[in-house]
């Protein structure tokens, strides 16, 4: 199994542009989400799905997007980005039944001048 | 609102000794409380798994207890190392497949 993976791992855009953070797990797993972690702020979530087809809008959803049309894929999109959305992204997946752990992917570092 | 602390941003210790880490809630009554360690760079890897059941929980040199009277669990890692230095993060799990609410993390610093 290659876990949650991410891509890419670095990316500077300028502000304005579009871009689209790619997240997939092999886990078979339903339950997906992304964060943003920066310094002092700890892990906040942007957006999640409990499954293809749902999703709902977590702490900091504004300035992004997500859409799940598989179980496998989590795709964050960026439709005009901002300095303020200089940050570390993160993509976790969590498994079937009650309260599993969750798995974290390694992480986009994204800056946007 | 809902809150969840640890209480220290950073923790240095001697090695040797054991670190303990805290972290507090408010408005909650989360079924299980999850700690996960961050090394730089890198995402965070899952450690322990507390139900509200338990009163304490053990997986080699760590220990987590969990007080839902006092809201809090601790982490305690015996007999430190200098490899355990890395952030800490503890996690509420409020429901099944809703989303897990995490701490900011202590960064421990475990000094030979």
């Amino acid at each position: 199994n290659a876990g949650v993976t991410q891509t890419p791992k670095f990316q500077v855009l300028k502000t304005g542009q579009s871009m689209t953070l790619q997240c997939a797990q092999d886990m078979n797993h339903e339950y997906m989400s992304w964060y943003r972690q920066d310094p002092g702020m700890g892990l906040r979530l942007i957006h999640y799905s409990v499954g293809a087809g749902i999703t709902d809008q977590g702490e900091v959803p504004n300035g992004y997007n997500v859409s799940r049309s598989t179980t496998e894929d989590f795709p964050l999109r960026l439709l005009s980005a901002a300095p303020s959305q200089t940050s570390v992204y993160f993509c976790a997946s969590r498994g079937p039944g009650n309260y599993n752990e969750q798995f974290f992917g390694p992480g986009t570092r994204l800056t946007v001048l | 609102s809902q809150k969840i602390e640890q209480n220290s941003e950073a923790l240095n210790i001697q090695e040797g000794k054991t670190a303990t880490l805290t972290c507090n809630y408010t408005n909650y009554s989360p079924a299980y409380l999850q700690w996960y360690r961050q090394d730089p760079g890198r995402g965070p890897v899952f450690l322990l798994l507390i139900r509200e059941n338990e009163k304490e929980k053990r997986k080699e040199r760590l220990k987590v207890t969990f007080d839902t009277t006092l809201k809090q669990s601790l982490f305690h890692i015996t007999a430190s190392q200098p490899a355990d230095s890395a952030t800490y993060l503890c996690a509420l799990d409020i429901w099944r497949n809703t989303p897990l609410v995490f701490g900011k993390g202590t960064r421990l610093s475990v000094i030979a």
